[in-house]
């Protein structure tokens, strides 16, 4: 079973560039999440998508767009890349938020802005 | 403000031994605690879970432990084995909610 899949693995982009992580999951879950990770510090939320046709803001959502395409696809775009963003990224999905369970991760797309 | 706070960014044990890896959190409202471990190059994985209404909860070699006055929980490994050694990061939700993460614990299991 594949579960969570991001795709690109690595992507290099220059400053203002603009790039597009997909991400896709066969689970028949609801919630979908993008966070980030930078060295020595955990994963932060950018946004969430707690069921198809919503969406919503996490803790650091500046400089990204999300679209949930269908239940199983949810992509996160930067439209004008900074160094700043410069970070691992991994989608996860959930199979629905109201209830406490656990996230399930992909396997990460690590992007370099130079 | 962070609120999970994982203090020990690194933790070395020797393989047969207890690891203890420690987590405090600032918010109240956590209603639910989980342990996710992660392998270089790979996303994280969960590990094991804990609600608010229990102290302990066990699976095998891991065990969390979660102390809601001093709002702080721990995750006890034994025998710790060499293929534990991994990034270990707490999170915390509130019912409903998205987890919160600490910054992880970088846990060396030596032979």
């Amino acid at each position: 079973n594949a579960g969570v899949t991001q795709t690109p693995k690595f992507q290099v982009l220059k400053t203002g560039q603009s790039m597009t992580l997909q991400c896709a999951q066969d689970m028949n879950h609801n919630s979908m999440y993008w966070y980030r990770q930078d060295p020595g510090m955990g994963l932060r939320l950018i946004y969430y998508s707690a069921s198809e046709g919503t969406t919503d803001k996490g803790e650091v959502p500046n400089g990204y767009n999300v679209s949930r395409l269908n239940k199983r696809e949810f992509s996160l775009r930067l439209e004008s890349a900074a160094p700043s963003q410069t970070s691992v990224y991994f989608c996860a999905s959930m199979a629905a938020e109201a209830t406490n369970e656990k996230l399930f991760f992909g396997s990460g797309t690590q992007l370099s802005v130079l | 403000d962070q609120q999970v706070k994982q203090n020990s960014p690194s933790l070395s044990v020797q393989e047969g031994r207890i690891s203890i890896l420690n987590c405090d959190y600032t918010n109240s409202m956590f209603d639910y605690f989980l342990w996710y471990k992660k392998y270089p190059a790979e996303g994280p994985t969960f590990l094991i879970s804990i609600s608010s209404i229990k102290d302990k909860n066990e699976d095998g070699r891991f065990t969390v432990f979660l102390n809601k006055s001093a709002k702080h929980l721990s995750l006890h490994i034994v025998p710790s084995q060499p293929g534990d050694s991994a990034v270990y990061f707490c999170a915390a939700s509130k019912k409903a909610g998205k987890s919160t993460f600490g910054d992880g614990t970088t846990l060396t299991v030596k032979p």
